[in-house]
């Protein structure tokens, strides 16, 4: 089955620093990846996603390139804020009609002022 | 975005207990709902899938008869964990997908259960 390795926190940063989380992920198909953000107390919500080789998805300033050769979704952020510090997940789906999520473990961000 | 809500938020129950978890859409018909379970500093895990009317499918490994979920509208899905047992506490992590949210899974905020 699919399985995300997702690199494991805590992440501590000053604001404006510049973060990445790596992920990679083994999967049958074409798969579609995607980032979550979970803030405290809230339910997750996707964060952005990339659907085939080398899209690149992009939202609130983090960005994610599906790279198939190297079979990763590394996340990234060029300048984080206080409001940013969240768990983030990153999940793989099987394609197709399938949209069972398999997800990373999760990597809390604390960004500090 | 499309809005899904959990209730209760925690719980907490005797052992030999059955415990009902109910998953809400609230502002979308959801065809179909996801069940996870999340231990501390884990994953989320998949347990099964719902569809509106129709029986649950389990992921490999989840006790149907232990797990009991019901799917019986479009917006309501439920969880009941039956005869709890301490190692069935973990935090319980709703999705659904259907209708004006189209595939993409919108998640409740969970439901911490402890068992003593």
């Amino acid at each position: 089955g699919n399985s995300v390795t997702q690199m494991e926190g805590p992440v501590t940063l000053s604001e404006e620093a510049f973060l990445t989380i790596n992920c990679t992920y083994t999967a049958t198909g074409y798969p579609s990846l995607f980032w979550y953000v979970q803030y405290p107390g809230e339910g997750l919500q996707l964060l952005l996603k990339a659907t085939k080789a080398d899209d690149k998805g992009s939202n609130k300033g983090f960005e994610a390139t599906y790279r198939k050769e190297t079979t990763s979704f590394h996340l990234e952020k060029g300048s984080v804020q206080v409001s940013d510090s969240a768990v983030y997940f990153c999940a793989v789906n099987s394609g197709g009609s399938n949209y069972k999520l398999t997800f990373g473990k999760g990597t809390l961000l604390t960004v500090n002022p | 975005g499309a809005v899904v809500s959990q209730h209760p938020s925690w719980v907490i129950c005797k052992s030999g207990t059955s415990v009902k978890i109910e998953c809400r859409s609230l502002d979308f018909q959801a065809t179909t709902m996801f069940w996870y379970r999340q231990f501390p500093k884990q994953s989320l895990m998949l347990m099964a899938t719902s569809n509106e009317g129709s029986k649950a499918t389990y992921e490999q490994g989840v006790e149907k008869d232990k797990f009991l979920i019901n799917h019986a509208s479009l917006t309501l899905s439920t969880l009941t964990v039956t005869s709890a047992h301490p190692e069935d506490s973990s935090f319980y992590i709703c999705s659904a997908s259907g209708g004006a949210a189209g595939n993409e899974q919108f998640f409740g905020p969970g439901t911490r259960l402890t068992v003593l």
